[in-house]
C-alpha cells in the first residue's frame, strides 16, 4: 500500500527565492489538500483539489502561492519570492470524496 | 466558522494508566470528527474517525473516543498507555459540504502526551 508521498523532504533556501514542492497522492484518491503546520500549531488549511478543480482556497494565501494538479494525479505547491515568515512544514493529504484524508510527511521549508 | 478547542497543551501519564486527551468543537451542524497522532518530523496518521452512527468510535492501537452532542466533545480515550503512544495528538473538525461529503478540516492545537516508565 503505497500512501502519500511528498518532494523534498526538507528545502532550505535564500529570502526571496521561489521554491516548488511535489505531492503524489495514494492512487485511488481524487481529492487532494494542501496544509501548513508551524511549530507548536495544528495544521492550517492551504487549498484543496479534487481531480484536476481547485475547490477551495484559504483566504489566509497570499498572491505568492499557487497550486496545481493538472492532470488530477500529483499536485506542486509554489511559493514565489520566500519571506521569514514562509517556515513551516508543509503536508499534503489525499482522500476519496467523503472519505478521511492520509497524510504524507511534509515538506520542511526553511528560509535563511 | 468551525473551530476546535484542545484545553490540554501537554499531559503526562505514567506507562499502563488510562489517558483521556480532550476535544471540544464549534460547529453548527453535525460535523466529521477525527483524531490524529503526530511523531516528531513525521506526517499526521489518522487513529479514528466519527461520520454518523455509534457515538462510540474504535480506532487503531486500542484508542476509542466518544462523541458527545450535548457537549460538543469528542475526547479520545484509552485503557493502558504504552511508552510508544508518546507522540502528539490533534482532534479536526470537517464540514459538511454536501450528502456525504465534507471538505477542509480544521485542527485543534493538539495535545503533547509524555510517557513516564
Amino acid at each position: 500500500d503505497t500512501g502519500v508521498s511528498q518532494d523534498p523532504r526538507h528545502k532550505i533556501t535564500k529570502r526571496g527565492q521561489n521554491v516548488t514542492f511535489r505531492c503524489d497522492p495514494i492512487s485511488e484518491h481524487n481529492r487532494l489538500y494542501w496544509y501548513r503546520q508551524t511549530l507548536g500549531q495544528g495544521p492550517e488549511f492551504l487549498t484543496y483539489f479534487q481531480n484536476e478543480a481547485q475547490l477551495e482556497k484559504s483566504r489566509l494565501l497570499s498572491d505568492r502561492f499557487s497550486a496545481e494538479r493538472p492532470k488530477g494525479s500529483f499536485s506542486t505547491l509554489e511559493i514565489q519570492r520566500t519571506e521569514q515568515g514562509d517556515s513551516a512544514m508543509y503536508l499534503c493529504a489525499s482522500s476519496l470524496v467523503g472519505g478521511p484524508q492520509h497524510f504524507g510527511d511534509g515538506t520542511r521549508l526553511s528560509i535563511l | 466558522a468551525q473551530s476546535v478547542t484542545q484545553p490540554d497543551i501537554h499531559i503526562t501519564v505514567s506507562e499502563g494508566a488510562s489517558l483521556e486527551l480532550r476535544c471540544n468543537y464549534s460547529y453548527g451542524a453535525t460535523p466529521y470528527l477525527f483524531w490524529y497522532v503526530q511523531s516528531p518530523g513525521q506526517g499526521l496518521q489518522l487513529l479514528l474517525k466519527y461520520f454518523s452512527g455509534d457515538t462510540l468510535v474504535q480506532g487503531i492501537k486500542g484508542f476509542e473516543a466518544e462523541f458527545k452532542r450535548s457537549q460538543s466533545s469528542f475526547n479520545l480515550r484509552k485503557p493502558s498507555v504504552h511508552w510508544s503512544d508518546a507522540a502528539e495528538y490533534f482532534c479536526a473538525v470537517g464540514m459538511n459540504a454536501g450528502g456525504t461529503s465534507y471538505g477542509k478540516l480544521t485542527f485543534g492545537q493538539g495535545t503533547i502526551l509524555t510517557v513516564h516508565p
